[in-house]
């Protein structure tokens, strides 16, 4: 079945130091694996992306980290920022007609 | 570049009425997406069209969720009669080739 989320995990870190947010996949035929922000009452919004054949992307203060061994999948926010408080979400691309299919998400919290 | 357009922003009704939602995506943009986000969950995908097709529609409720894309452009989703799990965020996302989805602010549907 398609994943989905029944629980929220809370992540609360300090205002500058690094955060991880981890996410399991089950599917292996995936071709891409997202991370999406959500902001309260907004949509979610992209933040990057990772080919399956790549173990690691970088961003802009992002780095994904993937792992195909035990199909996990981490997103590390350098510096956190209050501005980075938000939900997110893994996801996982897949098909010809790029069906994106979303995780459970965790929230995170940056304390000032 | 104008995001993606939904209205309305809230919707309150009783069980068992109709309604319906409106998603104008970003132009030139040929996949459309409509997603259910139940409160502390992922979004869900309920169909995915491409161009004016349906590409995917497994996860919707057929009995009662019926959804249309104007010429390629314009969506409309709608649900006949609602229940009460039908409370909702629905999300209207639009893509342009492999590129990212980007979401519209969604539609908060209130079943009462």
């Amino acid at each position: 079945g398609e994943s989905v989320g029944l629980h929220l995990p809370t992540l609360s870190v300090q205002e500058g130091d690094n955060s991880i947010i981890n996410c399991a996949y089950s599917n292996s035929a995936s071709d891409y694996f997202i991370w999406y922000k959500q902001e309260s009452g907004k949509g979610p919004q992209f933040i990057i992306d990772i080919r399956s054949n790549m173990d690691k992307r970088q961003g802009q203060r992002v780095t994904v980290l993937l792992n195909k061994t035990v199909k996990h999948l981490s997103l590390q926010i350098a510096a956190t920022q209050p501005g980075d408080s938000a939900v997110y979400f893994c996801a996982e691309r897949r098909g010809s007609y790029d069906k994106v299919i979303f995780g459970p998400g965790t929230s995170l919290s940056v304390i000032p | 570049e104008a995001g993606v357009a939904q209205s309305p922003r809230y919707k309150i009704i009783e069980k068992r009425q109709s309604v319906a939602f409106w998603c104008n995506p970003i132009s030139g943009h040929a996949t459309l997406y409509w997603y259910q986000q139940i409160l502390g969950q992922g979004p869900k995908l309920l169909i995915q069209f491409q161009n004016n097709g349906v590409v995917d529609d497994s996860q919707l409720p057929k009995d009662r969720f019926s959804a249309e894309r104007l010429k390629g452009v314009d969506s409309t989703l709608k649900i006949q009669p609602a229940k009460l799990e039908d409370s909702a965020v629905y999300l209207c996302a639009s893509s342009f080739s492999r590129i990212e989805a980007f979401f519209g602010q969604g539609t908060r549907l209130t079943v009462v």
